[in-house]
């Protein structure tokens, strides 16, 4: 089975421009979410979908960044205009269903990720 | 508002010594609790979790976790490391309420040495 794919790997841009990532989920997984890991720190949730709608992007900064995945497949996120402090892994990742969870099927399954550094 | 603390930021082992990684949580509600591995230049793989049932969990590699409700903890440990196990550990919790957002802690670096 496939896993969740992402591109690119790696991004270095200048603050103020802009910059897209892409993911293709596990084929079937109706739930995709976008996870910002800072070095250093943990991932944090930025927006997480189901099909093509969003369940939750309260932590995702609107003002810069958007998210879209219009057919309820693949995804992508944007940032316009970049930041320094926009310098971090953006984690792509997909589970098969939002259900509560003992149902077995809710389990996140991550991409590699796409590095982006802001200079 | 749930949270997660990884005390230990890295955690230096010889092979073959006992290892544990601490997790704290907070939460109101009752949670589901996760153990994430990194390996280098690799995405998030899921190592143990907790979600209902025995508080003690294993993983096919060695590994497990008790789930502390008293203590709030799920304190990941291995009786014996290889080098291979050499890894970014990150622990998460998430609960009904959260709707499956998963809330990360800070990372633990386990660093196998020979």
């Amino acid at each position: 089975e496939a896993g969740v794919a992402q591109s690119p790997r790696y991004k270095i841009i200048e603050k103020r421009q802009s910059v897209a990532f892409w993911c293709n989920p596990i084929s079937g997984h109706a739930t995709l979410y976008w996870y910002q890991q800072i070095l250093g720190q943990g991932p944090k949730l930025l927006i997480q979908f189901q099909n093509n709608g969003v369940v939750d992007d309260s932590q995702l900064p609107k003002d810069r960044f958007s998210a879209e995945r219009l057919k309820g497949v693949d995804s992508t996120l944007k940032i316009q205009p970049a930041k320094l402090e926009d310098s971090a892994v953006y984690l792509c990742a997909s589970s098969l269903d939002l259900g509560p969870w003992g149902v077995g099927n809710t389990e996140a399954f991550f991409g590699q990720g796409t590095r982006l550094t802001v200079v | 508002a749930q949270s997660v603390t990884q005390l230990d930021s890295q955690v230096p082992v010889f092979e073959e010594a006992p290892v544990e990684l601490r997790c704290n949580y907070s939460s109101s509600v009752s949670v589901y609790l996760f153990w994430y591995v990194q390996y280098p230049n690799q995405g998030l793989q899921l190592l143990l979790k907790y979600l209902s049932g025995s508080t003690l969990v294993e993983s096919i590699n060695g590994f497990e976790a008790e789930f502390n409700k008293s203590q709030t903890s799920f304190h990941l440990r291995k009786p014996s490391v290889h080098i291979s196990d050499t890894a970014e550990y990150f622990c998460a919790v998430t609960s009904r309420n959260a709707g499956n957002m998963l809330t990360f802690g800070g990372g633990t670096r386990l660093m196998v040495k020979p």
